[in-house]
């Protein structure tokens, strides 16, 4: 069982790049998101979706775009990198119980991004 | 405005000791606590969750309190072992939001020592 798979784990952009972050989950979770991580700031809610077919911003969703065609994937884009978007990237997964609001998260194992 | 505060950056504890990791919350809407664990180069993992219905639970060496009045969690590893040695994350969520997003502090570093 891979849980959820982060493509790729390293990238080096140039100012003004784009690039598009994979995240995989075979679970069948609803819930997907997207976070950063930087030193001193924990993790940041960058982008967030409860379903296919929905996206819905997070805490710090500026520079970035998201796509859920997809229940199993969710697609994080940056069209024009930035340095201030250094930083390890997590994806996340949740699965809703009926009745009973399950918050337990599985998250990726991240993906390192370095922008020049 | 950081809703989720973990003050404590560090803790240094020796093997067998017992390990006190605290965390304070400021959105009196969080109804659901959790603390996950992070080893360097890889994503955090669940350890053990609480809610607020609920004072205090217990997985093995790892307890998780709550005391609601001071908003205040807090998680015990007894006895720690050098293999704790890891950032651990405290992390909360509010049901009535309709989803579920956590909102995660800033985490502390645990160091374990032999």
């Amino acid at each position: 069982n891979a849980g959820v798979t982060q493509t790729p784990k390293f990238r080096v952009l140039k100012t003004g790049q784009s690039m598009t972050l994979l995240c995989a989950q075979d679970m069948n979770h609803e819930y997907m998101y997207w976070y950063r991580q930087d030193p001193g700031m924990g993790l940041r809610l960058i982008h967030y979706s409860v379903g296919e077919g929905t996206t819905a911003k997070g805490e710090v969703p500026d520079g970035y775009n998201v796509s859920r065609l997809k229940k199993q994937n969710f697609l994080l884009g940056l069209e024009s990198a930035a340095p201030s978007q250094t930083s390890v990237y997590f994806c996340a997964s949740t699965f809703r119980r009926a009745g009973n609001l399950d918050t337990e998260a599985f998250f990726g194992q991240g993906t390192r991004l370095t922008v020049v | 405005d950081q809703q989720v505060k973990q003050n404590s950056p560090s803790l240094s504890v020796q093997e067998g000791r017992i390990s006190i990791l605290n965390c304070d919350y400021t959105n009196s809407m969080f109804d659901y606590f959790l603390w996950y664990k992070k080893y360097p180069a890889e994503g955090p993992t669940f350890l053990i969750s609480i809610s607020s219905i609920k004072d205090k639970n217990e997985d093995g060496r790892f307890t998780v309190f709550l005391n609601k009045s001071a908003k205040h969690l807090s998680l015990h590893i007894v006895p720690s072992q050098p293999g704790d040695s890891a950032v651990y994350f405290c992390a909360a969520s509010a049901r009535d939001s309709g989803y579920s997003t956590l909102t995660f502090g800033k985490g502390t570093m645990l160091l374990v020592s032999p």
